[in-house]
């Protein structure tokens, strides 16, 4: 079954530190995986995407990583700041029909 | 500005009572689709648009219609909503497919 499973379900942080989230999946064939940013109250709003042959691809402070081997992509995030509390949704587009598969989501709070 | 619209943004109704949640982008985007959110679990397509009266059902189609009589529009419709329908909804469109989705900023619906 085509699933995408993100860890951990909720993390909270001091400013300024740096944090990881984990997206596991596996989907199959697998096409792409993106990571989305979510408010509280709003729709996502993509971060970035990556294809099969990327395993690293930044955007400012957000950094992610993909080892298709293992169907693992994290995302990392410098610095964080208050502005990064959100909810973090890995999606991956695969399958047969090539449809996109939601984590359920990492809820990040930055702590002043 | 480039955006994805819905309304209302808040909805609360009573069970058997039919509702429409309007849907507009005007980005002449070819592919909508409309996602149910609900706590801890994913995002997860209701249905979607490839382009104009051409409809399919996502994941969890049950109770919900659509119709995209313009590129623009895809209203979706609760003939007999009921409690489980209590959601926020996400309309989305994006110009190819697996799509690079642009949000709007949800409806919350409360059913009682």
């Amino acid at each position: 079954k085509n699933q995408v499973e993100q860890s951990p379900q909720s993390l909270i942080i001091l400013e300024g530190k740096n944090c990881t989230l984990q997206c596991n999946y596996t989907v199959s064939p697998f096409s792409n995986l993106r990571w989305y940013k979510q408010d509280t109250g709003r729709g996502p709003v993509s971060l970035t995407i990556m294809t099969f042959s990327e395993n690293t691809k930044s955007n400012g402070r957000y950094t992610a990583t993909l080892d298709a081997d293992t169907k693992q992509s994290s995302l990392h995030i410098t610095a964080s700041q208050l502005s990064d509390s959100a909810s973090y949704i890995c999606v991956v587009s695969g399958g047969s029909n090539y449809q996109l598969i939601w984590g359920a989501g990492t809820k990040l709070i930055i702590k002043p | 500005e480039a955006q994805v619209t819905q309304n209302p943004r808040y909805l609360i109704t009573v069970t058997g009572k039919k509702l429409t949640v309007t849907c507009s982008q005007n980005m002449n985007h070819e592919y909508m689709s409309w996602y149910r959110q609900d706590p801890g679990l994913g995002l997860r397509q209701i249905y979607y648009s490839m382009n104009v009266e051409v409809t399919d059902k996502g994941d969890v189609p049950e109770g919900y219609k659509v119709s995209r009589k313009e590129k623009r529009n895809f209203p979706l419709i609760l003939e007999s909503p009921s409690p489980n329908q209590t959601s926020l909804y996400f309309c989305a469109s994006s110009p190819t497919l697996p799509p690079e989705q642009y949000f709007g900023p949800g409806t919350r619906l409360t059913v009682t």
